[in-house]
């Protein structure tokens, strides 16, 4: 069956160190991945997409790779602050297709002061 | 000014009940969506519209009628709501489908529903 697995449990980080996301999918061929963060009470907000023929992208203290090999998507934010406590959701995009994305359940971050 | 903005952002009536929620874009986006989100956080497509047409509907009970009346609107209407249809609505659009390039979701702040 088709998958897209983010780590449940929060991630806990000391503010400054750089903070490593994972998105794992299983029996998708994506042609393109995407970032959001979304806030409590709030729709989630777009922050990086990269595509199946790109290995990294970067966005100011956002990296974002893309494995189409080992089918996994690793986010990374360095120097990380108090205010990037979030959660993060990866999503697919498939090609040949309409293009919408779906959605992992997202994974917590809380950086610690 | 909101860019994607959805009326009521809380919602709370009887089982049984019909509701609708309004979905407005000022983006001049072509392509409008319907999400929900549960209480385990996980986002799900429900409808999609390009250009006023209905391309995408996930497998959503006909209670959930979706409606375009032009193609900066998207309004939801739930009939004989149940205590499942209790989550979170969120309204979205992009620029269009032909290319993920361009499919960057642009999310309102969504409508708590809850089913008493």
């Amino acid at each position: 069956s088709q998958k897209i697995e983010q780590n449940s449990e929060a991630l806990n980080i000391q503010e400054g160190k750089t903070a490593t996301l994972t998105c794992n999918y299983t029996n998708y061929s994506p042609a393109y991945l995407q970032w959001y963060r979304q806030d409590p009470g709030r729709g989630p907000v777009f922050l990086l997409l990269i595509r199946e023929n790109e290995k990294e992208k970067r966005k100011e203290r956002l990296k974002v790779t893309f494995d189409t090999t080992l089918k996994q998507s690793l986010f990374h934010i360095t120097a990380s602050q108090p205010a990037d406590s979030a959660t993060y959701l990866c999503a697919l995009l498939l090609s040949g297709g309409s293009y919408i994305p779906t959605f992992g359940r997202g994974t917590s971050l809380i950086v610690h002061p | 000014d909101t860019a994607v903005s959805q009326t009521p952002k809380y919602l709370v009536t009887q089982m049984g009940n019909d509701k609708s929620i309004k979905c407005e874009q000022n983006l001049g986006h072509d392509t409008m969506y319907w999400y929900k989100q549960d209480s385990k956080k996980f986002l799900k497509i429900m409808f999609s519209y390009n250009n006023k047409e209905l391309i995408i509907n996930e497998t959503v009970p006909n209670r959930f009628s979706p409606k375009s009346p032009d193609k900066a609107h998207l309004n939801l209407h739930i009939n004989s709501l149940e205590l499942g249809d209790s989550a979170v609505y969120f309204c979205a659009s992009s620029q269009g489908l032909r290319s993920g390039d361009y499919n960057e979701q642009f999310f309102g702040p969504g409508t708590r529903l809850t089913v008493l």
